[in-house]
């Protein structure tokens, strides 16, 4: 199967500082990589993807790199805001598996 | 216009009762999930249906009863609940293959 591990676990940043979020996956197998938002009572909402044949994707403040040959894609947040803080989890679609393997979660605080 | 909707969010309950948590999606997806997120935030993947047919089965205890009766419903059995059974209890949808997940608001069970 597949095996995601994410860092950090907790990450505080001042408002609008960058934040930096990094996972990593061991099977090159894996073609898609979804982050999800997951706000206090919600459930997780997507908030950007990224498929094994793209190198980094933008949305705005958001931002997804991919580096296949590490098995490692990061999100990036810049100028973040109160709101975004909240747990987020990345994951690795492995067709094999026929599902979703998540990330540990990182649980980010911004500071106003 | 709820796309996964899932009854009901709250659930308290004695140790050993059944109890059954209902997800419905309006999505046209053609696979739905049932995630568990424990008290460290972790998201594991109980069970997954593509048209009402089990593809997905963790190493879940048979107490746990996942029921689809079409595509668009998959509901969750719990029998002879326990302590350990306390979590957020998460249904899922996407279409089948490398494609966006979407999930539910929860099921807070609790079990005392």
């Amino acid at each position: 199967g597949e095996n995601v591990e994410q860092h950090p676990s907790t990450l505080s940043v001042q408002e609008g500082d960058s934040a930096v979020i990094k996972c990593t996956y061991s099977d090159s197998a894996s073609n898609y990589f979804p982050w999800y938002k997951q706000e206090l009572g919600k459930g997780p909402q997507l908030i950007i993807d990224i498929r094994s044949n793209v190198g980094e994707k933008k949305d705005q403040r958001i931002a997804v790199t991919l580096n296949k040959t590490a098995k490692h894609f990061s999100l990036h947040i810049t100028e973040t805001q109160p709101e975004d803080s909240a747990v987020y989890f990345c994951a690795a679609y492995l067709p094999g598996g026929n599902q979703f393997y998540f990330g540990t979660g990182t649980s980010l605080t911004v500071i106003p | 216009d709820t796309a996964v909707s899932q009854t009901p969010k709250y659930l308290v309950t004695q140790m050993g009762n059944d109890k059954s948590i209902k997800c419905e999606q309006n999505l046209g997806h053609d696979t739905m999930y049932w995630y568990k997120q424990d008290s460290k935030k972790f998201l594991k993947i109980m069970f997954s249906y593509n048209n009402k047919e089990l593809i997905i089965n963790e190493t879940v205890p048979n107490r746990f009863s996942p029921k689809s009766p079409d595509k668009a419903h998959l509901n969750l059995h719990i029998n002879s609940l326990e302590l350990g059974d306390s979590a957020v209890y998460f249904c899922a949808s996407s279409f089948s293959g490398a494609n966006v997940l979407t999930f539910g608001a929860g099921s807070r069970l609790t079990v005392l």
